[in-house]
């Protein structure tokens, strides 16, 4: 059957330091895979989308990689703050539509 | 980008009744979807809803409990029937809008409705 896999303890670390979220698929072969953040009362948002021909994405302080042949993605999020706190949800898309994991909560300290 | 409200916001209801929630975009969208959320779980995929056609849900969920009305571009319902407190959890709508940034279908998140059935 298939499933997502994200980082199944919360993540808590220092402001300045670089949160590493892993998520793990088995049995989709998604054209591509995106990645959202959810904070607490409010639905989700988009954030990067990596395509399975892309190694690497980066938008500003976030970084997104993607292995096919390992099923892996990471999201970085480099130089944290505070107000990066929240759930960060991975969704590979397939089929015609996107699956979530049940996401990986992140709490940076100052 | 999409602006999505959704109404009510939340709602307490009693067992057997049924609530229909109601998802407004500000601008026309291709497809919009309605998940299903429970407390620390992932979001699950109730069912896809086109304009002009029937619902399409996904294994688990029927449209006898959770009917679905998409009567144009902008506005879609969905009904949730007969209630349980199982059905106790939060509802999203999220849709994918017509300019799809490079072909890929980037989904927009309404704030979803808290619902809690007693």
């Amino acid at each position: 059957s298939q499933k997502i896999e994200q980082n199944s303890e919360a993540l808590n670390i220092q402001e300045g330091k670089t949160a590493t979220l892993t998520c793990n698929y088995t049995n989709y072969s998604p054209a591509y895979l995106q990645w959202y953040r959810q904070d607490p009362g409010r639905g989700p948002v988009f954030l990067l989308l990596i395509r399975e021909n892309e190694k690497e994405k980066r938008k500003e302080r976030l970084k997104v990689t993607f292995d096919t042949t390992l099923k892996q993605s990471l999201f970085h999020i480099t130089a944290s703050q505070p107000a990066d706190s929240a759930t960060y949800l991975c969704a590979p898309y397939n089929d015609y539509k996107l699956s979530f994991g049940a996401g990986t909560t992140v709490t940076v300290r100052a | 980008s999409a602006v999505i409200s959704q109404k009510p916001s939340r709602d307490i209801c009693q067992r057997g009744t049924s609530l229909t929630i109601q998802c407004q975009v500000d601008s026309q969208v291709t497809m919009m979807f309605w998940y299903r959320q429970q407390p620390g779980q992932s979001l699950t995929l109730i069912a896809t809803a086109n304009q002009g056609s029937e619902a399409t849900y996904e294994s688990g969920f029927v449209i006898d409990k959770f009917p679905i009305s998409r009567p144009n571009l902008t506005f879609s319902t969905l009904t949730v029937s007969n209630m349980s407190p199982e059905d106790s959890s939060i509802y999203l709508c999220s849709v994918t809008p017509l300019l799809r940034s490079g072909g890929a279908d980037t989904q927009y998140f309404g704030p979803g409705t808290r619902l809690t059935v007693l």
